[in-house]
């Protein structure tokens, strides 16, 4: 099947810093992209539609101005978490669908984020 | 946006079969998935079914799709320890709560 990669696979970062996810398909073009956020025990959270070449749509609730997010080409886009403080520590995972949206999508192996 | 709800718990002895349900309430996606998600690890697709079938059957597993109800279900038989885990039914990308799955020897 089609491989999506995040890095980094964790990172730790200071409060008010500000953290960037990349998120990869490495053997596919992916138009559209998706992040999402998973609470401990919890299941996840879509937070945003990312599409190449235009501004990302975010769910209800999401702050856009908090999570940035950058689809410059076919197969990369970035969550930038800005200003982040303890409570954005979440495990953040993107997923890509090669065929478009409401097809089959495959999801990269995420990201652990810890903000002390 | 989309609602997607599952039981959160459900615990079965080793050899019987599971039966995980699903019920959502958008009906614009053609796409319906399981993932499977195991302690501490990501998600692995267990299957899929478009939303022009009723059924899919992929070894142990098989799925009922029962479109009037919008109601999914995961069958899983001769369940194994090695199937606890956390179950995730989704629907298009929106994701149900998860039903963890716990199998007892």
């Amino acid at each position: 099947g089609a491989v999506v990669s995040q890095h980094p696979s964790w990172v730790i970062c200071k409060s008010g810093t500000s953290v960037k996810i990349e998120c990869r398909s490495l053997d596919f073009q992916a138009t559209t992209m998706f992040w999402y956020r998973q609470f401990p025990k919890q299941s996840l959270m879509l937070m945003a539609t990312s599409n190449e070449g235009s501004k990302a749509t975010y769910e209800q609730g999401v702050e856009k101005d908090k999570f940035l997010i950058n689809h410059a080409s076919l197969t990369l886009s970035t969550l930038t978490v800005t200003s982040a403080h303890p409570e954005d520590s979440s495990f953040y995972i993107c997923s890509a669908a090669p065929q478009g949206p409401g097809t089959e999508a495959f999801f990269g192996q995420g990201t652990r984020l810890t903000v002390v | 946006g989309e609602d997607v709800e599952q039981s959160l718990f459900l615990s079965v002895r080793e050899g019987d079969s599971s039966v995980i349900n699903c019920t959502y309430t958008d009906s614009s996606s053609t796409y319906l998935y399981w993932y499977k998600q195991e302690p501490g690890a990501g998600l692995q697709l267990l299957t899929y079914i478009f939303s022009n079938m009723d059924m899919k059957q992929d070894q142990r597993l098989t799925v009922l799709l029962n479109k009037k109800d919008k109601h999914l279900s995961l069958r899983i038989a001769d369940t194994q320890t090695g199937d606890s885990a956390i179950y995730f039914c989704v629907r298009g990308f929106y994701f149900g709560s998860g039903t963890k799955l716990n199998v007892k020897p």
